[in-house]
């Protein structure tokens, strides 16, 4: 199993661009998370997805859209890109229900906006 | 507010040495405390859950310990190895989906 894998590792904006950043995993779970880790701050929840199909809002959803046509993939779009966005971006993923069980982490995409 | 703060933010040890890292919260209700390990450029991947009624819980060199009633944790770690150095982040679950991450602390390990 490839687990969590995240594309691309890096990339730079510049400010009101959009791009969308990949998230796979292979391990048939249900739930999946994007979160942003700034410097100096613990993760923060952007978006949750419990299933195809149906997505919610985490603590920090403005400025960004995700979709879930399938188990495996969740993207996660940022439309008008701006520089409070500069961030690192994780995608992870659960195999019970909840955030409160072990997350299954990818690599993370290192987002730069100028 | 359901805040989890670490400490110390960074640490230096000798390769060898034993460290501790503390993590102090306030979520409640309280359903689970779990121990990541963050390698550089990397996503956590966790080391140790803990439940209420746990108080110790161990994964090879690492120990990690809960006191339920004063809300705090530690992660002890023995005879460090240079791969050790990594951040530690502290995440401590108040139910479902309420999951509230600490800073972590970076740790490095030097020869």
């Amino acid at each position: 199993n490839a687990g969590v894998t995240q594309t691309p590792k890096f990339r730079i904006l510049k400010i009101g661009q959009s791009m969308t950043l990949q998230c796979t995993q292979d391990m048939n779970h249900n739930y999946m998370y994007w979160y942003r880790q700034d410097p100096g701050m613990g993760l923060k929840l952007i978006y949750y997805s419990v299933g195809a199909g149906i997505t919610d809002k985490g603590e920090v959803p403005n400025g960004y859209n995700v979709s879930r046509s399938t188990t495996e993939d969740f993207p996660l779009r940022l439309e008008l890109a701006a520089p409070s966005q500069t961030s690192v971006y994780f995608c992870a993923s659960t195999a019970r229900q909840g955030m409160e069980n072990e997350q299954f982490f990818g690599p993370g995409t290192r987002l730069t906006v100028l | 507010k359901n805040q989890v703060e670490q400490s110390p933010q960074s640490l230096i040890i000798l390769e060898g040495k034993n460290c501790t890292l503390q993590c102090n919260y306030t979520v409640s209700p309280f359903s689970n405390l779990r121990w990541y390990k963050q390698d550089t450029g990397r996503g956590p991947v966790s080391l140790t859950i803990m439940t209420f009624s746990e108080n110790t819980k161990s994964n090879g060199r690492y120990t990690a310990t809960l006191d339920a009633d004063t809300k705090q944790s530690s992660l002890h770690i023995t005879a460090s190895q240079l791969s050790d150095s990594a951040s530690y982040i502290c995440v401590v679950a108040g139910g479902y989906q309420k999951v509230t991450f600490g800073t972590g602390t970076k740790l490095q390990v030097i020869p």
